[in-house]
């Protein structure tokens, strides 16, 4: 069966600081990988998608940027953060083609 | 562009009280419609899901069928309990091109549930 993991599963970071979170897919070749951002009490906001190795598609411009160095590993990073970072990030997985999204645990990340 | 409308509650029921939680979506296409349930401290959970009009989707009790002339996805449950005390997501699920998909959420729906 699949599984998803990200961590860290919690961080606090200050303001300007670098930023690095990882999600790893388990039981699945080529999957399409997703980050979310879910800010306090509002919903779910996509970020990035990857269809394959290097390819990142961006969703919403701002200080983040994702990479995807191996089939099955996707990272979300900043070179600085800003306070409006704070939220809750959901990395989640499809099949190729597929319509149905399966989520990881999450992070939550909150910049002082 | 595609949008997902659902009621922002919060709703608080007693046990054993029917549920109701209204989506309506505006989409260009033929999409398929997502319930995903979101524990404190969780990430997104597939409750169930349809595909095409009057399709059901069921899961755990809970229900939603795809209403394509009323542009309407309601998940309903007959007897809720404390246990079913969430956030609630209505989604729709349009093709991006290259092979991806893409979700759009409703704002979610906090339901607590008391004994």
């Amino acid at each position: 069966s699949q599984t998803i993991h990200q961590w860290p599963a919690t961080l606090v970071q200050p303001v300007g600081s670098p930023l690095s979170l990882e999600c790893t897919v388990e039981g699945t070749s080529n999957p399409n990988l997703y980050w979310y951002r879910q800010a306090a009490g509002r919903g779910l906001q996509l970020l990035f998608y990857s269809v394959g190795i290097g390819q990142i598609s961006s969703e919403v411009p701002q200080n983040l940027s994702a990479s995807r160095p191996q089939d099955r590993q996707f990272i979300l990073s900043s070179k600085k953060l800003l306070l409006s970072d704070s939220g809750f990030y959901l990395c989640a997985w499809s099949l190729q083609g597929g319509e149905t999204q399966y989520f990881g645990p999450g992070t939550r990340l909150l910049v002082l | 562009g595609n949008s997902v409308t659902q009621m922002e509650g919060p709703v608080t029921l007693s046990e054993e009280a029917f549920l109701t939680i209204n989506c309506t979506y505006t989409a260009t296409g033929y999409p398929s419609l997502f319930w995903y349930v979101q524990y404190p401290g969780e990430g997104l959970q597939l409750l169930l899901k349809a595909t095409k009009a009057d399709d059901k989707g069921s899961n755990k009790g809970f229900e939603a069928t795809y209403r394509k002339e009323t542009t309407s996805f309601h998940l309903e449950k007959g007897s809720v309990q404390v246990s079913d005390s969430a956030v609630y997501f209505c989604a729709l699920s349009d093709s991006s091109g290259a092979g991806s998909y893409q979700l759009t959420f409703g704002k979610g729906t906090k339901l607590s549930v008391i004994p």
